[in-house]
């Protein structure tokens, strides 16, 4: 297991479409998390899964954020109808409960 | 309100110098945890070091340390002799438990430091 990964790493997209990311977390790490990281800021938290489980979803996830973790492995994060502002880099974590989250290499969302 | 501060947003060090970067935080739980992570312009957020609430000891993870002032709530990340590829955005984030067992990483603005040669 080489750890965290994501695809794709870029992604350009109109507004308007719809786009879905894909995060492989490290194969015995229960928990899951996504976080959306503009220029400058810090990340921040959007929703979070414990194994097939979504146990928290951020205020920040409007009606167009949907996130899954159909098996407890890896997890998808949906944009619909993308606007400008959702251009960011999204960034997934993966942990054991209670231990250190390890990040993969983040999808870097442009919205023309 | 924030809960983790990092007052520098730009730090210039020359290289070899041992430099720290500033963190306080702001919960009031007994139980949590802090971490520090460099992002360097790849954008890949890479851990570095933790420290827990109950740890006694100040966390050492090689060039890293963690100046634990648990009174004061502050974390400070020490990186000693600096190189070329510390240049990075560096962020203190704090676990805080969410209900009854979930958890959430707050996290600061971040630093970004510059080794000059």
């Amino acid at each position: 297991d080489t750890g965290v990964s994501q695809n794709p790493r870029h992604k350009i997209t109109k507004r308007g479409q719809n786009v879905t990311f894909r995060c492989d977390p490290i194969s015995e790490h229960n928990r899951l998390y996504w976080y959306r990281q503009t220029l400058g800021q810090g990340p921040e938290f959007l929703t979070y899964f414990q194994n097939e489980a979504q146990l928290e979803k951020s205020r920040l996830l409007s009606d167009r954020f949907s996130a899954e973790r159909p098996k407890g492995s890896f997890s998808t994060l949906e944009i619909q109808r993308t606007e400008q502002g959702d251009s960011a880099m999204y960034l997934c974590a993966s942990s054991l409960q209670g231990g250190r989250s390890l990040f993969g290499p983040g999808t870097r969302l442009t919205v023309l | 309100a924030q809960k983790i501060t990092q007052t520098q947003p730009g730090m210039f060090v020359q290289e070899k110098e041992a430099v720290t970067l500033d963190c306080t935080y702001d919960t009031s739980d007994q139980s949590y945890g802090l971490f520090w992570y460099k992002q360097p312009s790849s954008g890949e957020m890479i851990f570095l070091i933790y420290q827990g609430s109950y740890d006694e000891q100040n966390a050492t993870e090689g060039r890293y340390s963690l100046n634990f002032q648990k009174a004061r709530k502050s974390a400070n990340l020490v990186i000693s002799a600096s190189q070329l590829g510390d240049s990075a955005m560096y962020f203190c984030a704090m676990r805080e438990r969410v209900g009854d067992s979930n958890y959430q990483l707050i996290w600061g603005a971040g630093t970004k430091l510059i080794i000059k040669p």
